[in-house]
C-alpha cells in the first residue's frame, strides 16, 4: 500500500530554520516525482515545487524559488522541505504528494504538516 | 504561468442534486487537467486525471469533461460525503497551478 507520512506539527519563531519530512512507502521511491503544496489558513492550494528522488532533479514555482529548498534522502525514502529563515507568512499547512509520470497528476498525498511561525 | 479560474467559487446544494463546476485555463492545455476533492481538515484526494479519467476507487457519479481551455467536473446525485472543496489543476507546464477552489456545501 502506497503511503506518504509527514512529520508532525511545528511551532517556530521568525528567523528560525525548519525542515519537515515526507516518508514514502509501498512503492519504489526513486521512480516517482514528489511534490509539495502550501495551503495558507482558509485558502487554496499553491504548487511549490517537485523533486525526482532518482537524481534529485528539482524544479520550483517562481513564487517559491529561493524561499524554500526541496531535497531527498534516498536511503530512507524521505523527501524534505526546508526553510533557512522562517517568516510569519510561512504559517500554513504543507502537503507532499506523489506525481505520476503519465499525466503528472498527484495520486497519493501525505496527511499534511502544520507549520506555525509566531513570535 | 498558466492561470486556472473556477466557477462558481461556492455553491449550496442538496443531497441528490447534480452539481457542475467549471474550470478555465488561461491558454490551451489539451487534456492536462486534474480534479481534487478536499474535505474539511483533510488532505486533498485525486478524483479525475487527464480531464476525463476517473481515479481508481472514485465513484462513477463523478465525471470530468473538456479539453483545450474549458473543463468541467460534474457530480451526479450528490451524496453527503461529497461536501467539501474541489480544485482543478493543470499539468501542462511547470508550475502545475491549481484553481482557487469551489466550495460545495449543504443547502
Amino acid at each position: 500500500e502506497v503511503q506518504l507520512v509527514q512529520s508532525g506539527a511545528e511551532v517556530k519563531k521568525p528567523g528560525e530554520s525548519l525542515k519537515i519530512s515526507c516518508e514514502a512507502s509501498g512503492y519504489k521511491f526513486t521512480t516517482y516525482w514528489i511534490g509539495w503544496v502550501r495551503q495558507m489558513p482558509g485558502k487554496g492550494l499553491e504548487w511549490m515545487g517537485i523533486i525526482y528522488p532518482g537524481d534529485s532533479d528539482t524544479t520550483y514555482s517562481p513564487s517559491f524559488q529561493g524561499q524554500v529548498t526541496i531535497s531527498v534522502d534516498r536511503s530512507i525514502s524521505t523527501a524534505y522541505l526546508h526553510w533557512s529563515s522562517l517568516k510569519a507568512s510561512d504559517t500554513a499547512m504543507y502537503y507532499c504528494a506523489r506525481q505520476r509520470d503519465s499525466g503528472y497528476d498527484w495520486d497519493y498525498w501525505g496527511q499534511g504538516t502544520l507549520v506555525t511561525v509566531s513570535s | 504561468d498558466i492561470l486556472m479560474t473556477q466557477t462558481p467559487s461556492s455553491l449550496s446544494a442538496s443531497v441528490g442534486d447534480r452539481v457542475t463546476i467549471t474550470c478555465r485555463a488561461s491558454q490551451s492545455i489539451g487534456d492536462y487537467v486534474n480534479w481534487y476533492q478536499q474535505r474539511p481538515d483533510r488532505a486533498p484526494t485525486l478524483l479525475v486525471f487527464g480531464s476525463t479519467r476517473l481515479q481508481n476507487g472514485v465513484p462513477s457519479r463523478f465525471r470530468g469533461s473538456g479539453s483545450g481551455q474549458y473543463f468541467s467536473l460534474t457530480i451526479d446525485t450528490l451524496q453527503p460525503e461529497d461536501f467539501g472543496t474541489y480544485y482543478c489543476q493543470h499539468s501542462y507546464s511547470i508550475p502545475f497551478t491549481f484553481g482557487p477552489g469551489t466550495k460545495v456545501d449543504l443547502k
